[in-house]
């Protein structure tokens, strides 16, 4: 069955640092795959999405993410976070022509 | 600026009642989706609509039925709220060409208290 990993619940990072998240899928095709970001009592805002091409995708707010075929790996990335990026952030695939599995989200704390 | 609009951002309502949950989007997308959030347990789907009329079960249904009168517009009805249907409800739409690979916009949320 097609399913979607965040291995974290919750991450911290000091302000200024780097980051990843994590995001693993498990699907038998190519997948479209999709980072949101959801801020605390709020909707959930696209990132950014790979469906073919460049296995780097650019997003809105300075964020990346790397598909990796051989590792069924979408990991999102940001060289600096900023305080303004604490939020929950979900990996989702894209399983049909409407559906998607969600991860279970990765809370981002920032240390100041 | 394209969005999809749910009527309410806060909802009380007492045990047994009616309650209806409105969703209006203008970007003329063919799906639109129910899930409810809550903590720990992440989204989960509860009845999506991919044309005007036509609805399907997720994977929470029980407890809630839906409308979509026209293409615009999902609603998600509580037909007896109970306090276990106390959650953060979000709708979202996407079109349907392209095969999904366009993802979904989300409204800002519903979130509704049960008491």
């Amino acid at each position: 069955a097609q399913s979607v990993t965040q291995p974290d619940i919750h991450i911290t990072v000091s302000e200024g640092a780097s980051l990843e998240l994590r995001c693993n899928y498990s699907y038998g095709a190519t997948p479209y795959l999709f980072w949101y970001v959801q801020s605390p009592g709020q909707g959930l805002q696209l990132l950014l999405k790979y469906f073919s091409g460049d296995t780097l995708v650019q997003g809105i707010k300075g964020f990346e993410a790397e598909f990796k075929r051989s590792q069924s790996s979408f990991n999102l990335r940001k060289p600096s976070v900023h305080w303004s990026d604490a939020a929950e952030y979900f990996c989702a695939v894209s399983v049909n022509n409407y559906q998607l599995i969600w991860g279970a989200g990765t809370k981002l704390i920032i240390k100041p | 600026d394209v969005k999809v609009t749910q009527s309410s951002r806060y909802l009380v309502k007492r045990t047994g009642e009616k309650v209806f949950l409105e969703c209006v989007q203008d970007m003329d997308h063919e799906n639109m989706f129910w899930y409810r959030q809550d903590p720990g347990l992440g989204l989960r789907l509860i009845y999506f609509s991919y044309d005007v009329k036509m609805k399907e079960k997720g994977d929470i249904p029980e407890g809630y039925s839906v409308s979509r009168e026209k293409k615009e517009r999902f609603s998600l009805i509580l037909e007896s709220a109970s306090t276990n249907q106390t959650s953060m409800y979000l709708c979202a739409s996407s079109p349907s060409t392209g095969g999904n690979r366009y993802g979904y916009t989300f409204g800002s949320g519903t979130r509704l208290t049960v008491v």
